[in-house]
């Protein structure tokens, strides 16, 4: 059965604060993402990964970073917190190729005070 | 302009009638085409994929994608209280591994 993790289901930090959500997948899956997901305005996309050290931005890439150390991990980090990162923060993993299904981990909501 | 626009909803469909969830995207390009289900407090899993212009069918579900159009739509025959989700339609734009989701409809299904 395919799986994706991550670390925490709820966290609240501080502005200011350097958070990590990391994320593992254990399905050997070339790629990996980091989305959030906002009240009408859907899935955006962070970042992603298509090989161990390679990531690509995605469409909102400012105040995140990411790595990706080895294959089966993939860390989002938000350098310094703000309030307008409060957000559901979403991991996803598909095979090598585009176009195929993306799998989801169970989200991250952080809270940023 | 949106690159993947669905309607918000809510939906609303009697127990057992048809359920029509539709989506148009931008990219004439796009070759690959998804529908997402997401339960409130759930991460998104995948219903169906399609890659050909028609339909295709799997259970209850039947995916429609029309390029021409730039139209791709869900069907869910039966509706059961259970669908009621939101449901994401996905595109994936010509060679690139970027997945572009809409914001997602709203189903309710009244028993």
């Amino acid at each position: 059965d395919v799986k994706v993790t991550q670390s925490s289901r709820y966290l609240v930090k501080r502005t200011g604060e350097k958070v990590f959500l990391e994320c593992v997948q254990d399905m050997d899956h070339e790629n990996m993402f980091w989305y959030r997901q906002d009240p009408g305005l859907g899935l955006r996309l962070i970042y992603f990964s298509y090989d161990v050290k390679m990531k690509e931005k995605g469409d909102i890439p400012e105040g995140y970073s990411v790595s990706r150390e080895k294959k089966e991990r993939f860390s989002l980090i938000l350098e310094s917190a703000s309030t307008n990162q409060t957000s559901m923060y979403l991991c996803a993993s598909s095979a090598k190729g585009s176009g195929d299904t993306q799998y989801f981990g169970p989200g991250t909501r952080l809270t940023v005070l | 302009q949106k690159e993947v626009e669905q309607n918000s909803g809510p939906l609303s469909v009697p127990e057992g009638a048809i359920a029509s969830l539709n989506c148009t995207y931008s990219d004439r390009g796009s070759q690959s085409f998804f529908w997402y289900r997401q339960y409130s407090g759930k991460s998104p899993e995948l219903i169906m994929f399609i890659y050909s212009n028609g339909d295709k069918e799997d259970g209850r579900f039947t995916a429609q994608l029309n390029k021409a159009s730039q139209y791709v739509s869900l069907l869910i025959r039966d509706s059961q209280p259970s669908d009621s989700a939101t449901y994401l339609c996905a595109v994936t734009h010509t060679g690139g591994f970027k997945t572009i989701f809409g914001a997602g409809t709203r189903l309710f299904v009244k028993a």
